[in-house]
């Protein structure tokens, strides 16, 4: 069983607003990401780390921001939730993401701007 | 830069029947991981080909990775309806870059 997690699982917040999505992980992967992915399409890249103070933008240009302060830690911000940023957020945790070892998924949060 | 393809996107089957998704890398990869997701859930990581030629089996899954390493196949054997969900393929190009997804083939099962 993966030992990563996401809170909240559901998110309804209101534009504007200044929201965080959690992600933590006890296996100490150095390597953790942020997907974004709408029902039933595919998984943008958004955000990734190498470790801690390390942070890179993924694939698909995002509003969101995110730390790394701690190696389980890795926190997701979006500072002014707007409508198009309705969409499911997937983080994931790997011990040697290009070395071939396996990701493991949270199980996510869906979050809606309304 | 790198780009992950897989046909096809969508696929129906009867149960019982066989299925096959291909995924197609712009570039050689380092190694391909396959993943499935079933309906409202998360990524679960199914395996990983390492190996030009590479074929490895579990159960009814066969998966194989190309000699060129710029393509993978995953083949389900009978399937059931327990098999519905998307599967992804996603590989680096290098062991130190980031992971690239393909955009996945869904496969709906039909008792």
């Amino acid at each position: 069983e993966a030992d990563i997690y996401q809170t909240p699982r559901y998110l309804v917040i209101g534009t504007g607003k200044k929201i965080t999505l959690e992600c933590s992980q006890t296996m100490g992967h150095d390597k953790m990401y942020w997907y974004q992915q709408d029902p039933g399409m595919e998984l943008h890249l958004i955000h990734y780390s190498y470790g801690v103070n390390s942070t890179e933008k993924g694939d698909l240009s995002s509003e969101s921001t995110v730390s790394r302060i701690r190696t389980e830690h890795f926190p997701l911000t979006l500072e002014s939730a707007r409508p198009s940023h309705t969409s499911q957020y997937l983080c994931a945790s790997s011990e040697s993401w290009g070395g071939g070892t396996e990701a493991f998924f949270g199980q996510g949060t869906r979050l809606t701007v309304v | 830069g790198q780009q992950v393809m897989q046909i096809p996107q969508y696929q129906h089957v009867q149960e019982g029947e066989d299925f096959t998704t291909y995924c197609n890398s712009s570039t050689t990869l380092s190694n391909i991981q396959w993943y499935k997701q079933r309906p409202g859930g998360h990524p679960v990581f199914l395996i990983q080909l390492v190996k030009s030629g590479e074929v490895k089996k579990q159960k009814r899954l066969t998966f194989q990775f190309g000699e060129a390493k710029k393509n993978s196949s995953l083949h389900i054997t009978a399937t059931q309806t327990t098999d519905v969900g998307t599967y992804f393929c996603a590989g680096p190009k290098t062991s130190y870059d980031k992971v690239i997804f393909g955009p996945g083939t869904s496969l709906s099962v039909i008792p």
